[in-house]
């Protein structure tokens, strides 16, 4: 079956460690994307990739990284710098510009 | 700025009762996408519409319908004789299509809908 894969489902992790979320594809879609929600404040965009080896800040890009070297996956890393890591992670993809992006079932991340 | 803006937060309905979600955007771009998208509680997003800039007609499916009016820079979504399962939280979205933020797929903060039996 086609479709997002978000690993792990509950993620936990001590205050100062980086941690890398994993966001795996196999619908041949070019773009990538990763979303943080909070309560009440909706999904807002981390990074964003329109093809490999290509990517984009978002509206909230400081604290994490990603890496797009294969089109299928699309990783986040929380940083240390990241001051409110706490929070529920939605990775995206799409075929293009003009298409619906599929989301993937979400991590939530819980730093301690 | 570009930006999406669903300014209900919550909206509380008996069931079978009609309710619109507004959504109001902002965007310099004259080719741009729109889209509805639905999340229950299980937290992932389900699609439900696209709608380009070029594309005015209002469209239906089933108890869903959708009004795009490009001279308000909105696109209601109306769920007609709402059911209890409609409860979820939903989420208008615009995609850019030019300039510096190409590709760029930006949310709106959500409605929260409940639909009490």
């Amino acid at each position: 079956d086609g479709g997002i894969t978000q690993s792990p489902k509950y993620l936990f992790r001590k205050e100062g460690q980086n941690v890398t979320l994993s966001c795996e594809q196999n619908l041949n879609h070019d773009a990538m994307y990763w979303y943080r929600q909070d309560p009440g404040q909706g999904l807002r965009l981390i990074y964003y990739s329109q093809i490999v080896n290509d990517f984009q800040k978002g509206d909230i890009a400081e604290g994490y990284s990603v890496s797009r070297e294969k089109k299928e996956s699309f990783p986040l890393t929380v940083t240390s710098a990241q001051k409110n890591p706490t929070a529920f992670y939605l990775c995206a993809s799409s075929t293009g510009i003009v298409t619906e992006a599929f989301f993937g079932q979400g991590t939530r991340l819980t730093v301690v | 700025a570009q930006k999406v803006t669903q300014a209900q937060t919550e909206i509380s309905v008996v069931e079978k009762e009609d309710v619109t979600l507004d959504c109001v955007y902002e965007t310099r771009d004259t080719t741009y996408y729109l889209f509805w998208y639905k999340q229950p509680p299980s937290g992932e997003l389900v699609f439900l519409i696209r709608r380009n800039s070029f594309d005015e007609q209002n469209e239906i499916s089933g108890r869903y319908s959708w009004n795009f009016q490009k001279s308000t820079s909105s696109f209601n979504f109306t769920i007609t004789a709402s059911q209890v399962v409609d409860s979820a939280v939903y989420f208008c979205a615009l995609r850019h299509y030019g300039g510096t933020s190409y590709g760029k797929l930006t949310f709106g903060q959500g409605t929260i809908l409940t639909v009490h039996p």
